[in-house]
């Protein structure tokens, strides 16, 4: 499978527990992106990386949240002491992006989703 | 921050008419605008988008149609088929587009 993957699919925990949601973008993808989904809304973005490096996070990311992409290709989103509040649909998403030397072509930010992992907090 | 505003917020179509979904921007430093399309309990797949060079794009019944003046593009869906009954995202993103701005979202109803 070419696609993007995420894993659990959906986790059911109760307040004040730790999770840890896993994303492995497609494999020649450059940039990771976590983005945060709740009922009848669009995706809010969350963090992102270039490689392994985490370039940017929005203000949503509290302390509580951490993500790491250790070795440029998968990454993981973990949430600490989770909260009612936290529970949506988190999708990670993959991009390959890049100006290239000598090309007139700009390859655009064309991400590409998985299919998300739906945390339901009790 | 809504930085980009979508409606209507669902839409009801008869099958074979055509879905109009509006958007409209804030940031003129956004150069990029896909559209995305959601199916229940699945991620936002990429159906179309169009940089603000151009006016028009069309693949296949989808067109986008882009007005920078008025900071806005609509969604077109020609021949709407019970099968295109989704949610549809607009967005936009900044040159070096790391992340991407959604809209709230178009829940659309293909009636058969």
């Amino acid at each position: 499978d070419t696609g993007v993957s995420q894993d659990p699919r959906h986790k059911i925990t109760k307040r004040g527990q730790n999770v840890t949601f896993r994303c492995d973008p497609i494999s020649e993808h450059n940039r990771l992106y976590w983005y945060r989904q709740t009922l009848g809304q669009g995706p809010e973005f969350l963090t992102y990386f270039q490689n392994e490096a985490q370039l940017e996070k929005s203000r949503l990311l509290s302390d509580r949240f951490s993500a790491e992409r250790p070795k440029g290709s998968f990454s993981t989103l973990e949430i600490q002491r989770t909260e009612q509040g936290d529970s949506a649909m988190y999708l990670c998403a993959s991009s390959l992006w890049g100006r290239f030397r000598g090309q007139t072509t700009i390859i655009y930010n064309e991400q590409f989703f998985g299919p998300g992992t739906r945390l339901t907090v009790l | 921050q809504q930085q980009v505003k979508q409606s209507p917020q669902s839409l009801i179509v008869q099958k074979g008419g055509i879905s109009i979904i509006n958007c409209a921007y804030e940031n003129t430093a956004f150069d990029y605008f896909p559209w995305y399309q959601q199916f229940p309990g699945k991620g936002p797949a990429l159906l179309i988008a169009i940089r603000p060079d151009v006016s028009e794009k069309k693949e296949g019944r989808f067109t986008i149609s882009f007005n920078k003046s008025a900071k806005q593009f609509s969604l077109h869906i020609m021949d709407s088929q019970p099968g295109d009954s989704a949610t549809y995202f607009c967005a936009a993103s900044k040159p070096g587009g790391f992340k991407t701005i959604f809209g709230a979202g178009t829940r659309l109803f293909v009636k058969a």
